[in-house]
């Protein structure tokens, strides 16, 4: 059974740069058969899809975001990763990483437990 | 971009009655993209329902989807003290993948 992990600092400075990444387990990032993205939710708020990656990089962003973000992927250690720059508070959020079929199925079927980051000096 | 909004915004109800939810999208969507996911406070997005109208792995058939093109409806019979959460819609067919704003339902 496929999971997901989510790990990085929990305390971000503002107009610095949020990084995460995204550990998969039970199952292998490179498959054609998934997307792998990022959401997130913000205190209290609904959830806000940030971007996705699909094999050999292919990446598609948020457009509200577009401009911040960057999603990749490091198959050797089976793990995708999430850069957001310039942050500000407005970007203090629980953050998932999720996995959705690209191929048999089109749905999220898997989500890490969420990792809160907190955008404060 | 794919705007979903969800009705009510709060829906209070007792155990054993039932929920109707309503979810519009903006454009037309494929319903093997469209889905239903609960969530309750502290938790992560739990797959209920995909393709519009079947239920995940271990979903109980008190949960029902139904819809397609613009207007989805996820309806919850009988209700159990353990549905009361916020329900969101979501679809992944057009980019950016978009979340209607949530549906709570509560005591």
């Amino acid at each position: 059974q496929v999971q997901l992990q989510e790990s990085g600092p929990g305390l971000v400075k503002p107009s610095q740069t949020l990084s995460l990444s995204c550990l998969v387990s039970g199952g292998s990032i490179s498959s054609g058969h998934y997307y792998w993205s990022w959401i997130r939710q913000s205190p209290g708020k609904g959830l806000e899809w940030i971007g996705r990656i699909y094999i050999r990089g292919s990446t598609e962003y948020n457009p509200s975001l577009e401009s911040r973000v960057a999603i990749s992927m490091d198959p050797a250690k089976n793990q995708f990763s999430l850069q957001l720059t310039s942050v500000t508070a407005a970007d203090t959020a629980v953050y998932y990483c999720a996995r959705a079929g690209a191929y048999l199925f089109y749905y999220i079927d898997v989500w890490g437990k969420g990792t809160t980051v907190t955008v404060s000096s | 971009e794919v705007v979903l909004t969800q009705s009510p915004g709060t829906l209070s109800l007792s155990p054993g009655e039932t929920a109707t939810l309503f979810c519009k999208a903006t454009h037309n969507i494929s319903s093997s993209q469209f889905a239903w996911f609960q969530q309750k406070p502290g938790h992560t997005p739990r797959l209920l329902i995909h393709g519009a109208s079947n239920r995940a792995t271990g979903i109980p058939d008190r949960f029902r989807g139904s819809g397609s093109g613009t207007d989805f409806t996820l309806t919850i019979s009988s209700l159990e003290p353990e549905d009361f959460a916020v329900y969101y819609c979501h679809q992944c067919a057009g980019s950016p993948w978009t979340f209607g704003q949530g549906t709570k339902v509560e005591v």
